[in-house]
């Protein structure tokens, strides 16, 4: 079964970069059939897209975000990270990572358990 | 940019059809997802594909699409379908989610 686990800082200062990383075990990211994706969501708020990756490198994010968003995958590790820069108060939230499956239609599935990043001074 | 709208709440006596809609221009030409998230957890997938239903997921929840509309569709709710409700699709290979709703059974 497929299972997904963010990791990184709890905490970033306003300015600095955000950086988590998404473990996946019990499949490969290598995979073309998946891609895989990160979500937030702020405090009390509902979801925001972030961006896809796939296997290659290749990605396409939300373009509200896509200025300060980097995003790689490292598949000798089974891993994909997220670099968000220039952060500020409004990019605290829980952030998930998801494996996307693709096809004439893109979905969310499975979602890790999220994690929390707060940005304060 | 594309969005999508939901109601924020709805209310449901156990036992009882809850309908959860999701409005966005021609929605009909999209494919929708709809997820549920709990309190405290992650969301999970209960729709895709419109219509279709993850194994696990109760045959109780059903989805459809039709013109500008979308709606998630809980027969019998129960006590443990308390929880807030997403949808989801693409547009311009972006993907938007509705703001979401709150259904609460009473």
């Amino acid at each position: 079964q497929l299972q997904l686990q963010e990791s990184g800082p709890g905490l970033v200062k306003p300015s600095e970069t955000l950086s988590l990383t998404c473990t996946v075990s019990g499949g490969s990211v290598s995979s073309g059939y998946y891609h895989w994706a990160w979500i937030r969501q702020p405090p009390g708020k509902g979801l925001e897209w972030i961006g896809n990756i796939y296997y290659s490198g290749g990605t396409y994010c939300n373009p509200s975000l896509r200025s300060r968003v980097t995003m790689s995958v490292d598949t000798s590790k089974n891993q994909f990270s997220l670099k968000l820069s220039s952060v500020t108060v409004a990019d605290t939230a829980v952030y998930y990572c998801a494996r996307v499956a693709v096809g004439t239609e893109r979905w969310f599935d499975p979602w890790g358990q999220g994690t929390l990043v707060t940005v304060s001074s | 940019s594309y969005k999508l709208t939901q109601p924020p709440s709805v209310s449901v006596s156990p036992g009882q059809t809850a309908s959860i809609t999701c409005s966005g221009d021609k929605l009909d030409d999209k494919y929708v997802c709809w997820y549920q998230q709990k309190p405290g957890q992650s969301p999970v997938l209960v729709i895709y594909q419109h219509t279709k239903r993850p194994s696990g997921i109760p045959e109780r929840f059903s989805g459809s699409n039709s013109g500008n509309t979308a709606t998630l569709t809980i027969s019998g709710t129960q006590a443990m379908d308390e929880a807030d409700y997403y949808c989801q699709a693409w547009d311009s290979n972006t993907a938007v989610f509705g703001g979401g709703t709150k259904l609460t059974v009473l």
